[in-house]
């Protein structure tokens, strides 16, 4: 069946430094994507979606790329801020229409 | 503005009690879904709606019901068959059902046994 794999964390980083948070997925046909935020306290936001091979997603300095050769959609951020600090989710769609969901990647920004 | 409230934010059962978790939206989307979060897992889906008048069960539906009676509103009760109620629930809206479209949440119900 359909599956998200995201990297454990927490990951911590100073202000300013590059993020990478890695996602694969494993999947019939050809899935949509998205990256969710979730903050202290809140639902989930969407941050941004792709929803074919070598689509680029992107919103407020985060961007991912829909890799079909290798299964992943990578969030990146080339200056982070604390305020980027949250809970990161992977997630695909397949024909179903469901959602699945990677486990999450808990990012922490220190001044 | 349009969105997805939740209420209570913070709810306590008692053992053998039966509670309900309200979700409302004003957005007009047709779909609707109820999630459950436990500390340092993903999301997993217990009920969802296509439209009104209709929904389905989830990966983890036993010790849940759901009704859609009205576009705007998706209520969860979680029955005392549920043994271990203890997570943070979502609920979520889509325009319709398809894989491109995106959900949006409403900020949760923190569900606790008291």
């Amino acid at each position: 069946g359909n599956s998200v794999t995201q990297m454990e964390g927490p990951v911590t980083l100073s202000e300013e430094a590059f993020l990478t948070i890695n996602c694969t997925y494993t999947a019939t046909g050809y899935p949509s994507l998205f990256w969710y935020v979730q903050y202290p306290g809140e639902g989930l936001q969407l941050l941004l979606k792709a929803t074919k091979a070598d689509d680029k997603g992107s919103n407020k300095g985060f961007e991912a790329t829909y890799r079909k050769e290798t299964t992943s959609f990578h969030l990146e951020k080339g200056s982070v801020q604390v305020s980027d600090s949250a809970v990161y989710f992977c997630a695909l769609a397949g024909n179903t229409g469901k959602l699945i969901f990677g486990q999450g990647t808990t990012l922490q920004v220190k001044p | 503005d349009g969105g997805i409230t939740q209420s209570p934010k913070y709810l306590f059962r008692k053992e053998g009690q039966n509670v309900t978790l309200s979700c409302e939206q004003n957005l007009n989307h047709d779909a609707m879904y109820w999630y459950r979060q436990d500390p340092g897992q993903g999301l997993r889906l217990i009920y969802y709606s296509q439209i009104v008048n209709d929904f389905q069960k989830g990966d983890i539906a036993e010790g849940y019901s759901v009704s859609r009676e009205k576009k705007e509103s998706f209520p969860l009760t979680v029955t005392s068959a549920q043994k271990n109620p203890t997570a943070f629930y979502l609920c979520a809206s889509s325009i319709d059902w398809g894989a491109n479209q995106p959900q949006h949440f409403g900020d949760g119900t923190r569900l606790s046994i008291l």
